[in-house]
């Protein structure tokens, strides 16, 4: 069965700190490949997907993920993280062919963000 | 507009009591979905409906019945349910994958469930 692990369950960072965010999946065929965020008391919202092309895929607030297919790995990453970035992080995983749009999330991680 | 929007908000309901969650998107999108998702875990998929037929139900208890009477609409009939189903629902929408293409899912803000 496909899954979607991710390492870190709960960081703790200070402002201005670097971020990455590990994820790994298993499936070994075509992917396609999702960041979301969930701010304390807000409703999920995508962060960066990846369906095809450029390995690197920037998405919004300045994130960025790389997709490393012999890793099956999809991490998401910061240069300098704000106390706004405190929030739930899932990387979701939907498996390719049909038109089901099921997607498989991680455990997700907490992120907490230091003044 | 790119909303889906859920209501209530909050319900509280007996596990005697009937009630429905509704949910509603107006960006075209023809295939939704319903969410469970407990505290610090990752959304659980119930149910997806594509051109408002039911294509996937994840084993979900009777108890939780969906309905899509129409495009724009989702609703999530509740009866007789337990004090484990305490939840936050969410639903989601998105354009109908096509073979290995995909959209992403854009989400609601659910709805917090409380079952006494």
């Amino acid at each position: 069965a496909q899954s979607v692990s991710q390492h870190n369950h709960h960081v703790i960072l200070s402002e201005a700190a670097s971020l990455e965010l590990g994820c790994n999946y298993s499936y070994g065929g075509t992917v396609n490949l999702f960041w979301y965020v969930q701010y304390p008391g807000q409703h999920l919202q995508l962060l960066l997907k990846y369906f095809s092309g450029d390995p690197l895929v920037k998405g919004i607030k300045g994130f960025e993920a790389e997709f490393i297919k012999s890793k099956f790995s999809f991490n998401l990453r910061k240069p300098s993280v704000q106390w706004s970035d405190t929030a739930e992080y899932f990387c979701a995983v939907r498996s390719g062919s049909g038109n089901t749009g099921k997607l498989i999330f991680g455990q997700g991680t907490t992120l907490q963000v230091k003044p | 507009d790119t909303e889906v929007t859920q209501t209530p908000k909050h319900l509280v309901m007996g596990m005697t009591n009937k009630k429905s969650l509704k949910c509603e998107q107006h960006m075209g999108h023809r295939a939704m979905y319903w969410y469970k998702q407990k505290a610090k875990k990752p959304p659980e998929l119930m149910f997806v409906y594509s051109y408002e037929k039911l294509s996937i139900n994840e084993s979900v208890p009777s108890r939780f019945s969906p309905e899509c009477p129409n495009s724009s609409l989702l609703n999530l009939h509740l009866h007789a349910l337990q004090p484990e189903d305490s939840a936050l629902y969410l639903c989601a929408s998105s354009q109908v994958p096509s073979g290995v293409s995909s959209y992403e899912q854009y989400f609601g803000p659910g709805t917090r469930l409380t079952v006494t």
